[in-house]
């Protein structure tokens, strides 16, 4: 059964440095997702894109964020100086349906910790 | 813009009990909603969805879920539990108009006892 994958499943990294968040969601899949959960919070969305921009991004999703699809599988995810509050657990998603009609499929997450 | 409430933020319950996890929602039209399950160190799976149609919806795992207009709920329900049932709850919410998101409540976590 096809799946997102998500890599790496835990980074550690020190304040102020970048992180980049790969995943590759599912082959025929047009729409891609990047959610946050924040230990014992809820699940928030950070943005979606679709036909190589981004369609939708929250208040979460300031400069320090990024996303590309820099080839035709893999999807990341880009905080250029992290801090402290950016630890949580990243999750992926992928649809092949728009506006919320189709079933998001989500990776295992890439749990981040900022030391 | 949607939004989602679920009042409790952990439920217990026996195995073989009898199960129903509150939902309820904000929004100006009927919206599109979902429960996802989490368990530990996994990712977020699909229980069931509500587009429309019939306001009982069946899902996988043996879960349903009833959507209500008038109390503005998608309650989850389940007739009897499993130990392996014991993980986080979420009911999201989607906008039919525009939006692209889907919005997560802060979860349930349920516990199993044997």
């Amino acid at each position: 059964e096809p799946e997102v994958t998500q890599t790496p499943s835990h980074q550690v990294t020190q304040m102020g440095q970048e992180v980049i968040l790969r995943c590759v969601p599912i082959s025929n899949h047009l729409y891609f997702y990047w959610y946050r959960q924040i230990l014992g919070q809820k699940v928030e969305f950070l943005v979606s894109f679709y036909n190589n921009e981004i369609s939708e991004k929250s208040e979460i999703f300031d400069d320090q964020f990024s996303v590309e699809r820099p080839d035709g599988s893999n999807f990341t995810l880009k905080i250029r100086s992290t801090k402290l509050e950016d630890s949580a657990m990243y999750f992926c998603a992928s649809s092949f349906l728009t506006r919320n009609t189709g079933e998001l499929f989500f990776g295992e997450g890439s749990r981040l910790t900022v030391l | 813009a949607q939004s989602v409430t679920q009042p409790d933020i952990h439920i217990t319950v026996s195995e073989g009990a009898s199960l129903e996890l509150r939902c309820n929602y904000s929004y100006g039209a009927t919206p599109y909603l979902f429960w996802y399950v989490q368990s530990p160190g996994q990712g977020l799976q699909l229980l069931l969805k509500y587009f429309s149609g019939d306001t009982l919806v069946q899902g996988i795992k043996g879960f349903e879920a009833e959507f209500k207009r008038s109390q503005s709920s998608f309650n989850l329900r389940k007739p009897s539990v499993h130990w392996s049932d014991a993980a986080e709850y979420f009911c999201a919410v989607g906008a039919r108009n525009r939006d692209d998101k889907i919005i997560f409540g802060k979860g349930t976590r349920l516990h199993i006892l044997p």
